[in-house]
């Protein structure tokens, strides 16, 4: 079975804090993302990556940057935290195109409040 | 600009009865189609998937159509069980550039018994 596994399942952190989320998949996908969620707007795209050290802005990037050091982690940063930013964000990996199902793997979400 | 849209935010059936979960889309590049559930405070699970080469695709109670004129796909559950009360979610993904998954805003799906 394809895991894809985020750090925390909630937390909490204060407004201007950095903020550190960690994702890892254990499926030797190409491709990682990474989502919000909030009530009444679905799913939102926030960063992409295809590749080591390659990521693509989202929808929603403002805000937010990510590093991909290794294929298997993805990590999303909140460069100073801010109550807006109060949501759960979900971490996904897929295969690259042309390579077999390219569904994506979610993980079980990190629920982040800031104060 | 909404890509993908999810017209009605819940719907609500009796066990048994078939559930009809809609979905419109407006990029014509599109041509890889899937649906997910979402629990609360889970991540979403993949259901079904169809390519834009197929109009139907079955997987046991669960059944996609895609209509590619009219941009429109519908999931079908039937039976319909108390179980699948859940959030559903379209998504979409581009036949070229970037292989990104674009979702709808979901539709809560609830099952009475």
């Amino acid at each position: 079975d394809v895991k894809v596994t985020q750090s925390s399942r909630y937390l909490v952190k204060r407004t201007g804090e950095k903020v550190f989320l960690e994702c890892v998949q254990d499926m030797d996908h190409e491709n990682m993302f990474w989502y919000r969620q909030d009530p009444g707007l679905g799913l939102r795209l926030i960063y992409f990556s295809y590749d080591v050290k390659m990521k693509e802005k989202g929808d929603i990037p403002e805000g937010y940057s990510v590093s991909r050091e290794k294929k298997e982690r993805f990590s999303l940063i909140l460069e100073s935290a801010s109550t807006n930013q109060t949501s759960m964000y979900l971490c996904a990996s897929s295969l690259i195109r042309g390579s077999g199902n390219t569904e994506a793997f979610f993980g079980q979400g990190t629920r982040l409040t800031v104060v | 600009d909404q890509q993908v849209k999810q017209n009605s935010p819940s719907l609500s059936v009796q066990e048994g009865r078939i559930s009809i979960l809609n979905c419109d889309y407006t990029n014509s590049m599109f041509d890889y189609f899937l649906w997910y559930k979402k629990y609360p405070a889970e991540g979403p699970t993949f259901l079904i998937s169809i390519s834009s080469i197929k109009d139907k695709n079955e997987d046991g109670r669960f059944t996609v159509f895609l209509n590619k004129s009219a941009k429109h796909l519908s999931l079908h559950i039937v039976p319909s069980q108390p179980g699948d009360s859940a959030v559903y979610f379209c998504a979409a993904s581009e036949l070229s550039g970037s292989e990104k998954l674009v979702f709808g805003k979901g539709t809560k799906l609830t099952v009475n018994p």
